[in-house]
């Protein structure tokens, strides 16, 4: 099988804008969880669908946002970027109650 | 790795010596736990997980001990090769709960 992939692996933004990061999980997966990775504060967890619906977040404000389609890829988007924003964006699949796979990431910069 | 954490502890081991890597979690509700690996450029990926209900698991040339008492995780390499060189990360989760609350991570280096 296929493992997950993200897209766009690289990505330069500036502040205020808003970017849209996409994830196709592995085939049959039906959860997909997103996380952060930064120097300071390690891999944190963003958020978890399932079967389109968002079942868990984590604690990041609003402008962190996403979605879950019918084929399981699901897409995360972060409005009004700040500098602090710069991060690995890691996505993850899973089939329910088991191992969790990630993604290479998406590199995302912000100046 | 992607991680290099300010305070990343780091572990140096002899090329064919054992590595152990420790982990103190702190939820005690927390009920799976899972190692990974990352390597730079590369996302986490999967070694070993264990369940509560037990105390060791083995793998291919990984060992992964648990004590839910002290709420300590711990990885054990055995003959350890150039290739084990990476972030190691322990994980704790409630097992059927997706969210994996992460460790900081400790970078090995295998020295040849």
């Amino acid at each position: 099988k296929a493992g997950v992939t993200q897209t766009p692996r690289y990505l330069i933004k500036t502040r205020g804008q808003q970017v849209t990061l996409s994830c196709s999980p592995i085939s049959g997966h039906r959860s997909v969880s997103w996380y952060q990775q930064t120097p300071g504060q390690g891999l944190q967890f963003l958020f978890e669908y399932f079967s389109e619906t968002q079942r868990n977040k984590g604690n990041f404000p609003g402008r962190f946002s996403g979605r879950q389609f019918s084929n399981s890829r699901s897409e995360m988007n972060v409005s009004t970027l700040e500098l602090g924003d710069s991060a690995l964006y890691l996505c993850a699949s899973s089939s329910q109650g088991k191992v969790q796979y990630f993604g290479p990431g998406t590199r995302l910069t912000v100046t | 790795g992607e991680s290099v954490g300010l305070h990343l502890p780091t572990l140096s081991v002899q090329e064919g010596d054992n590595s152990i890597i420790n982990c103190a979690y702190s939820n005690s509700a927390s009920d799976y736990f899972i190692w990974y690996k990352q390597e730079s450029g590369k996302g986490p990926q999967f070694i070993i997980d264990i369940r509560s209900n037990m105390d060791k698991r083995q793998g291919q040339r990984v060992t992964v001990l648990l004590n839910k008492t002290v709420k300590h995780l711990s990885l054990q390499i055995a003959a350890t090769q150039p290739g084990d060189s990476a972030v190691y990360f322990c994980a704790e989760a409630q097992f059927g709960n997706e969210k994996l609350t992460f460790g900081t991570g400790t970078r090995l280096t295998i020295i040849p």
